[in-house]
């Protein structure tokens, strides 16, 4: 089944807590991304990567880091959580918007709490 | 820089009749996608449609369509015959041709009244 897979769906954690949140996609796609939603403000970009070893800032990218270093994978790590990155986090996943359609595919969402 | 604009916070619609949800886009790039996702509380996100700026058509799917005026920059979801289990939050996005980056509009709730 294609799909992508993110872990934790839940997390609390507290401030200054490094954390790491894993993102593995099937259907090797050659792009993924990290969004972060929040009520009102609908969905932000905060990096993303059109390929192994190339990742990219979106619009907020400020208290993460990433890495591609398989195709596959693509996980978002917090290295000094604060409470504003209290939020719900999405990977996705797709193929590069001139190959098709280039829709997105979304993981489940990670909903982490930093007190 | 693109910008997705969903001027409907919130929605009711009887069941069973139709409902418009409205997306209005900002780019300068004559090449783009433009894609409709559902939220339901269970919080995943569910791709719906898919609308090409060069599309000679309007997109459908089943109950689903996109109300794509070009000269507007307008890319409506209408859902036809409401079901309840169309409440959810409704997600606008554009996507550049050229580009990296999926914008989101801030979404718009929809309530299906029974």
């Amino acid at each position: 089944e294609a799909q992508v897979t993110q872990n934790p769906r839940y997390l609390i954690t507290v401030t200054g807590k490094k954390l790491t949140v894993t993102c593995s996609q099937n259907m090797n796609h050659e792009y993924m991304s990290w969004y972060r939603q929040d009520p009102g403000l609908g969905l932000r970009q905060i990096y993303y990567s059109m390929n192994v070893e190339v990742t990219d800032k979106g619009d907020v990218p400020e208290g993460y880091k990433v890495s591609r270093k398989e195709k596959r994978n693509f996980p978002l790590i917090l290295e000094s959580p604060s409470p504003n990155q209290t939020s719900l986090y999405f990977c996705a996943s797709s193929r590069l918007p001139y190959q098709g359609t280039g829709e997105l595919f979304f993981g489940e969402g990670s909903r982490l709490t930093v007190l | 820089a693109q910008k997705i604009t969903q001027t409907q916070p919130g929605m009711f619609v009887q069941e069973k009749e139709a409902v418009t949800l409205d997306c209005t886009y900002d780019t300068s790039d004559p090449s783009y996608g433009l894609f409709w996702y559902k939220q339901p509380s269970s919080g995943e996100m569910i791709f719906l449609i898919y609308q090409g700026s060069y599309d000679q058509q309007n997109a459908t799917e089943g109950r689903y369509s996109l109300n794509f005026q070009k000269a507007r920059k307008s890319a409506n979801l209408v859902i036809s015959a409401s079901q309840l289990g169309d409440s959810a939050m409704y997600f606008c996005a554009m996507r550049l041709n050229a580009g990296n980056m999926l914008t989101f509009g801030g979404g718009t709730r929809l309530m299906v009244k029974p």
